[in-house]
């Protein structure tokens, strides 16, 4: 158990909608970050947030967006699905700070979306 | 992001050491060498990394060229918990942006 806990485990929706995922960072971990994983595109990085703002962003669709809270829980929303959306959807904490040389990131067991 | 290659597949039998190869010829003076694992239907997870020294964990060793081009992670005794997709990632040494790139990985399979 990594300790960053992810809701909900698996979605079943259908195209065009929107849904929130929700991740909680291990305690004491200020970074968030979020992967997709699909079969074709392995895992991508979509966005990093830091103590509530925005780090980096990767290959992340305008559809999607992203927040850290002053609780440092994340959630990441994703609107007009496709089917191409269903994926894993894995979030990740570190526990240094940006200023360190290097972290290790724990990961979540994912959310498994799946766009009908 | 500087590149990192290594086999798609390799096979271990159980017990026995398993040398996983990374190469990244490319890397810059400043990359950390990262290993993760990612298990059947679970999140990635953390081995080892390393800059220049070899490191040694609970979980592996890492043993890195002298001229850093390449580096070995080290399992030395196989068990078929340890079957995975071993990732080799390069992590920047400064910034505040530490996303990991993943490549396509090397499928570790463990005979019993």
């Amino acid at each position: 158990d990594s300790g960053v806990t992810q809701t909900p485990k698996h979605l079943i929706t259908a195209t065009g909608q929107r849904v929130t995922l929700r991740c909680s960072p291990r305690s004491g971990d200020l970074s968030v970050y979020w992967y997709q994983q699909s079969l074709d595109q392995g895992l991508q990085f979509l966005i990093q947030y830091y103590n509530g703002e925005e780090r980096a962003k990767g290959n992340i669709l305008e559809r999607f967006s992203a927040q850290q809270f002053p609780d440092l829980h994340s959630e990441l929303n994703l609107s007009s699905l496709e089917l191409g959306d269903s994926a894993l959807y894995f979030c990740a904490s570190s526990k240094k700070n940006a200023g360190a040389h290097t972290d290790t990131q724990y990961f979540g067991p994912g959310t498994r979306l799946t766009v009908l | 992001d500087a590149k990192t290659t290594q086999p798609n597949s390799m096979e271990s039998n159980e017990e026995e050491p398993v040398h996983l190869p990374c190469n990244h010829s490319t890397i810059s003076g400043t990359d950390y060498i990262h290993w993760y694992r990612q298990l059947p239907s679970q999140g990635p997870e953390y081995v080892i990394h390393g800059l220049t020294s070899n490191v040694n964990n609970r979980m592996a060793s890492l043993a890195i060229a002298e001229d850093r081009k390449s580096s070995t992670l080290i399992l030395h005794r196989a068990t078929l918990r340890d079957a995975a997709v071993y990732y080799c990632i390069l992590s920047p040494r400064s910034g505040s942006a530490r996303q990991l790139t993943f490549g396509s990985g090397t499928q570790l399979t463990v005979l019993p």
